[in-house]
């Protein structure tokens, strides 16, 4: 069965303190891993797709990376906007449904 | 693009009751997605649909459980009889050839 664990369940950050989030995964066969952001009360926000081992994709404070069992979402002088739930998720084939982690509570205070 | 579109957004009714659940996905997508998420179990898939056709249903909790997508630009998701445990924020999504899948605003149900 695929799965996906996403680790801390929750991280409290001050601001400008960088940190990383971890998402490991066991699949059958990976197409891609997806990082959402999810803000209370909204659908899940697209961030990056990662399709294979040793891509990396940026994007303002935000970097992802992906191995071959791991990802992780590395955010680099946070601020108090960063603030929200962080979600991973796998695709094994194309055209098929995400299995997600439960996701990072990150909150980053000032 | 409105991105994809979700009714009602809230919806609070009694258990027993139907409740239909809408959706709009972004235009010339050809997969929709429906989630549901709670805090136990976050979020899980429903059901989904390639060129409106459903592929998996296996994630319908039972029967009481139905979803349709008479056309490329909507889809339903119905709950008769509905109950409390069936209490959650509902999601649909929707994809174009399978890359990354944008997601609604959901619905949040309460069924007491």
């Amino acid at each position: 069965e695929d799965q996906v664990t996403q680790s801390p369940e929750a991280l409290r950050l001050q601001e400008g303190e960088s940190s990383s989030l971890n998402c490991s995964y066991t699949v059958s066969g990976l197409r891609g891993l997806f990082w959402y952001r999810q803000d209370p009360g909204k659908g899940p926000e697209f961030l990056f797709t990662l399709y294979s081992a040793g891509e990396e994709k940026e994007k303002e404070r935000l970097k992802a990376t992906l191995t071959k069992k791991e990802s992780f979402l590395h955010i680099t002088a946070p601020k108090p906007e960063d603030s929200a739930t962080y979600l991973c998720a796998v695709q094994v084939s194309g055209n098929t449904p995400l299995v997600f982690g439960k996701g990072t509570r990150l909150s980053v205070i000032a | 693009d409105a991105g994809v579109i979700q009714s009602p957004r809230h919806e609070v009714t009694e258990m027993g009751q139907e409740v239909t659940l809408r959706c709009k996905p972004i235009s010339g997508h050809n997969s929709l997605f429906w989630y549901r998420q709670t805090m136990m179990r976050g979020l899980e898939l429903l059901i989904y649909f390639n060129n409106n056709v459903p592929i998996d249903d296996s994630g319908m909790p039972e029967d009481r459980f139905s979803a349709k997508m008479p056309n490329a630009s909507f889809s339903t998701l119905k709950i008769q009889p509905s109950e409390p445990r069936d209490s959650a924020v509902y999601f649909c999504a929707s994809s174009l050839l399978g890359f990354e899948q944008y997601f609604g605003p959901g619905t949040r149900l309460t069924v007491t």
